[in-house]
């Protein structure tokens, strides 16, 4: 099955920074790409997708590159603020939409006020 | 519209004994699916459904049992539970098979002595 990576495992940046979170996929069979935040004690939260005819997404401060021949994909969050802080987890999908995900291992994201 | 809705949030269980874990929907979400969650690991499917009667398994396979019927519901049963199930348990629902957004339930935590 496919295998998702994610780093780095924890990452703390200044408020107004960027922070960029990056995963790699095994299956070149894999075509959707989401990202979920999930706040402590809370239910995953989809933030951002991208398919593999997609190069790149953007909304406001978040967008996700990907790049098929490398077969990884990554989260930019722009002027970060602490309300960011949360755990990031990406997924991929061989089928056409978010099923049979399989996760990364999640990026625990904190922003210094 | 509640959602995606679990029950209980919190259960303690001895080794051995059974119990099920609920989950519903009322946004008539063809597709329905079982993650479990464990520190370090991110999400893991242990089942899904596409349909009324249709039901698969994920990456997670042994220990768990699942039904469909009505379309509303598809709780998960643990027939016999081992501490190795210590675990966060999220319910998923989406529109059907080739939908992007899942959404999550709000979590069963479940710890077995």
């Amino acid at each position: 099955g496919e295998n998702v990576e994610q780093h780095p495992s924890t990452l703390s940046v200044q408020e107004g920074d960027s922070a960029v979170i990056k995963c790699t996929y095994s299956d070149s069979a894999s075509n959707y790409f989401p990202w979920y935040k999930q706040e402590l004690g809370k239910r995953p939260q989809l933030i951002i997708d991208i398919r593999s005819n997609v190069g790149e997404k953007k909304d406001q401060r978040i967008a996700v590159t990907l790049n098929k021949t490398a077969k990884h994909f990554s989260l930019h969050i722009t002027e970060t603020q602490p309300e960011d802080s949360a755990v990031y987890f990406c997924a991929a999908s061989i089928g056409t939409g978010a099923n049979n995900l399989f996760f990364g291992t999640g990026t625990r994201l904190t922003v210094i006020p | 519209n509640a959602g995606v809705t679990q029950t209980p949030k919190f259960q303690v269980l001895k080794t051995g004994q059974s119990m099920t874990l609920q989950c519903a929907q009322d946004m008539n979400h063809e597709y329905m699916s079982w993650y479990r969650q464990d520190p370090g690991m991110g999400l893991r499917l242990i089942h899904y459904s596409v349909g009324a009667g249709i039901t698969d398994q994920g990456e997670v396979r042994n220990g768990y049992n699942v039904s469909r019927s009505p379309t509303e519901d598809f709780p998960l049963r643990l027939l016999s539970a081992a501490p190795s199930q210590t675990s966060v348990y999220f319910c998923a629902s989406s529109w059907d098979i080739s939908t992007d957004t899942q959404y999550f339930g709000p979590g069963t935590r479940l710890t077995v002595l």
